[in-house]
Parts: C-alpha cells; structure tokens; sequence
C-alpha cells in the first residue's frame, strides 16, 4: 500500500498570508498526485490534479507542484472562503488520501 | 449538469444490512469509474473500491475486500454499496466520486451518513 503523509495537521494564518502545505508519499508516484478542498459537510472539491494542473473553475491563487514523493500544495494570497481542510490522493496505485490539513483562522 | 445524487442518511442496528445507492446523470455513465470513500474523523478519507459501470468490473481496497460489495445498474445510472452484516465500525460518512481518467475524482456525491447503533 502506498502512504500518504500530509503536513502540517493544522495551520493557522490569516488573509493575505502565502500558505503551503506538503504531501509525502511512502513510494514514487510520478505526478498521480490531486489536492482537494473539503469544508463542513460537503464533499470533498478537486483543486489540482496530475500534480501541478488547475480543475476548470478554481483560483489561480491555487498551484500545485512536486518531485515523485514530495508534493506540495500552495495559496498565493489567502482568502477568507479558503479556510477549509485540504487532503492529498495519490492515484498512481488504486488510490490513497493523506490524513489532511486544516487551513484556520490565525 | 453532471452530478452524482446519493440516498438518504441511515440509522441501523449492528447485524442488519444496508445498501445505499449513487445515482450519476449528465454524462456517459458507463464510461468512468465510480469509486466509494469513507470518512470518519478517526481515519479521515479511505478509498474503499471502484467500479466501471460498463461492465461492472470491480476492485476492492485490501481493507475493504469481503467486507462490503460494490455493484451497478447501467439502465438506471446507478451503483451501489452493500453490507450483508453492519458493525459498529461502520457508521460513517461514504462518498461515491467519478473518476476520470488520470486525473483522480472530479465529480462527487453529497455523501450518505450511516449511523449504526443498537
């Protein structure tokens, strides 16, 4: 089984800030890495897939970039709408979620 | 629109069964892959299994297999995931999401809430 590791658990920030996030995964992946956006009882939002590439509809204040086994995901200037949790999925082998970030209020 | 429309909150007792269903339109339904997730807050997002709505082929996550079935109706756009014997450990958010290819889950349901509790 593949593992993915997210890091930090929890971040805090405020409006403005930069934000990244990073996702390790236990063995190479290539770029079958995609970041979603979950708020309170939604589903979960595509946000980027194959590593580095926009969904249709979603900020470009969002980017994604990585090296095979280290992913990160970043906000360019954080919006009040983008305080959420965000989770990895490697979909190279079946599929794995990381166990999330939660993006909170500073 | 595309969209995946899933059945209502369920409250069960530990040994009943259950099945719950994940209706897709406003897209060829037989030609992605439909994959259930579950959420708890202890283990977050779980891959449980995906099915190709075409033919029904299957696959199960290794912590999944025996444990739960996945199965489709084509004429009516729907999957569906079942237990035979609900336990405790089943209660749960479960998601159905459309895959599309290579490019991981771009469409997904509301989630169906499974609350077992005797």
């Amino acid at each position: 089984d593949i593992q993915m590791t997210q890091s930090p658990s929890t971040l805090s920030a405020s409006v403005g800030d930069r934000v990244t996030m990073t996702c390790r995964a236990s063995q190479f992946i290539s770029s079958w890495l995609a970041w979603y956006q979950q708020k309170p009882g939604k589903a979960p939002k595509l946000l980027i897939y194959k590593e580095s590439r926009l969904e249709s509809g979603v900020p470009s204040r969002f980017s994604g970039s990585g090296s095979g086994t280290e992913f990160t995901l970043t906000i360019s200037s954080l919006q009040p709408e983008d305080f959420a949790t965000y989770y990895c999925l490697q979909y190279h082998t079946y599929s794995t979620f990381g166990q999330g970030t939660k993006v909170e209020i500073k | 629109e595309v969209q995946l429309v899933q059945s209502g909150a369920e409250v069960k007792k530990p040994g009943e069964s259950l099945k719950i269903s994940c209706q897709g339109s406003g897209y060829s339904f037989g030609s992605y892959w439909i994959a259930w997730v579950r959420q708890t807050p202890e283990k977050g997002l779980e891959w449980m299994g995906r099915i190709y709505p075409g033919d029904s082929d299957s696959r199960y996550s290794p912590s999944f297999e025996g444990q739960v079935t996945i199965s489709a109706d084509k004429s009516i756009t729907t999957t569906y995931l079942q237990w035979n014997t609900l336990k405790a450990t089943d209660t749960a958010i479960y998601f159905c999401a459309r895959e599309r290819p290579q490019d991981g889950f771009d469409i997904w349901g509301q989630g169906t809430t499974v609350t077992v509790s005797s």
